[in-house]
């Protein structure tokens, strides 16, 4: 389709619950990309795959986040032992590529809230 | 690391008045884009700039890149309701494939 798929648009987690983040990216679109959206509006970038490969993974807080592309299955996102500061709306993208021709296209977000 | 700035933070206009979005960077930009989030919803992609002093417009909107690719502006004609909502830039820097979001402007639009 020519939307990004994100599901579930809300998600309530007690503080130190699991949580998990889909994201079905364009069809043809190579790369995925996660950011997170704080109050105040701030993006913070989070992680990028080009189809199935981690592209740049420096925005990760490696301790408690992971996320994978896997063939035929949507993206994902997921925070082991959510913390009250997780709490944010989190943004999939994809894009056809890198280059200079090329925008993201954004999903409509899961908005994650720990209480 | 790359920053971009992003000023004003937010601007109240009545309907009709013009409205202007200023985007800075720490480092030259290969490219900056524009995108629009409406309240509750998610940022849509606007424009695309690429080259030094470049000028686009889209209907009331318009965009510039400038001379040195560091800095950019959105400037909306006459606004209407229809243009509330927070406006990001992003720009790429170098071989640095990364968008880095600025902090966006909240336009609201008093009718």
């Amino acid at each position: 389709g020519e939307e990004v798929a994100q599901t579930p648009k809300h998600l309530v987690r007690g503080e130190g619950q699991k949580a998990k983040l889909y994201c079905a990216p364009i069809k043809g679109h190579s790369y995925v990309f996660w950011y997170q959206q704080v109050l105040k509006n701030e993006f913070k970038f989070l992680i990028s795959f080009q189809n199935e490969n981690v592209f740049d993974e420096t925005g990760m807080p490696k301790e408690r986040f992971s996320a994978k592309c896997l063939p035929n299955s949507p993206c994902s996102l997921e925070i082991q032992a959510t913390k009250l500061e997780d709490s944010a709306v989190y943004f999939c993208a994809s894009s056809h590529g890198l280059g200079q021709d090329y925008g993201y296209t954004f999903g409509s977000g899961t908005r994650l809230t720990v209480v | 690391g790359q920053q971009v700035m992003q000023i004003p933070q937010y601007q109240h206009v009545q309907e009709g008045e013009d409205f202007t979005t200023y985007c800075n960077s720490s480092t030259t930009l290969s490219n900056i884009q524009w995108y629009k989030q409406r309240p509750g919803g998610h940022p849509v992609f606007l424009i695309q700039l690429v080259k030094s002093g470049e000028v686009k417009k889209q209907k009331r909107l318009t965009f510039q890149f400038g001379e040195a690719k560091k800095n950019s502006s959105l400037h909306i004609t006459a606004t209407q309701t229809t243009d509330v909502g927070t406006y990001f830039c992003a720009g790429r820097g170098g071989s640095n494939y990364k968008l880095t979001f600025g902090k966006g402007t909240l336009l609201t639009v008093n009718p």
